[in-house]
């Protein structure tokens, strides 16, 4: 079975921080990762879709990169707002011959008015 | 209206039930999908379908089952329920599945099995 890891598992920081987290995922065989944001008693809802080394995305204050070589992506969100407390999942799409994503266990963002 | 439904959305029941949990979309897709979500262990896969004739197993599908009835609806049963089954149950759907399809979820189904 893939391992997506995400960390930190969970986050408390003040309004207008700026934080980020990590997936990290196998390097090989890499077709897609996807971000999904995931507010409590609501349904995940996607993010950023992103498929070539070295790309980046961006939405608001929220931003991601992409590093298939090392098998990492980075999610940033500029000056945190108590909006943004969720769950946020990272998901791969791979060669495994399993045609569906893989999610990560996911990074509980808290922020603090 | 919500694109993604599922009914119900909270259920309790009792060890050696069977219970089935509905999802219907409106969105047109092919693929459905269906997860568990259990608290530090992210979104498991339990089923998925990329049409009426083809249903795949997920990672973790022993002790459930699943039928789509048509393009729009894919159900999941547990034929007799256990305590671990408890957890918050998603499906969802996405459109012609490339890797870069996003998925569309329901509101989820939170099932206790006492």
């Amino acid at each position: 079975i893939l391992n997506v890891e995400q960390s930190p598992q969970s986050l408390h920081v003040q309004e207008g921080d700026s934080t980020n987290f990590t997936c990290s995922f196998p390097s090989s065989n890499f077709y897609a990762l996807h971000w999904y944001r995931w507010e409590t008693a609501k349904s995940p809802e996607a993010l950023f879709v992103m498929t070539l080394n070295g790309d980046e995305k961006k939405k608001g204050r929220i931003s991601a990169t992409l590093n298939t070589k090392e098998g990492y992506s980075y999610l940033y969100i500029k000056g945190s707002q108590p909006e943004d407390s969720a769950t946020y999942l990272c998901a791969l799409y791979m060669d495994t011959g399993r045609r569906a994503l893989t999610f990560g266990s996911g990074t509980r963002l808290q922020v603090q008015p | 209206d919500a694109d993604v439904t599922q009914t119900p959305r909270n259920r309790i029941t009792k060890t050696g039930k069977r219970i089935m949990l509905e999802c219907s979309q409106t969105k047109g897709h092919d693929r459905m999908y269906w997860y568990r979500q259990d608290p530090g262990l992210g979104l498991r896969l339990i089923y998925y379908s990329f049409d009426v004739k083809d249903i795949n197993k997920g990672e973790i599908s022993d002790g459930y089952s699943v039928s789509r009835q048509a393009q729009a609806k894919f159900s999941l049963s547990l034929e007799s329920a256990i305590p671990n089954q408890t957890a918050l149950y998603f499906c969802a759907t996405s459109d012609s599945g490339q890797h870069t399809d996003t998925q569309y979820f329901g509101p989820g189904t939170r099932l206790t099995v006492l």
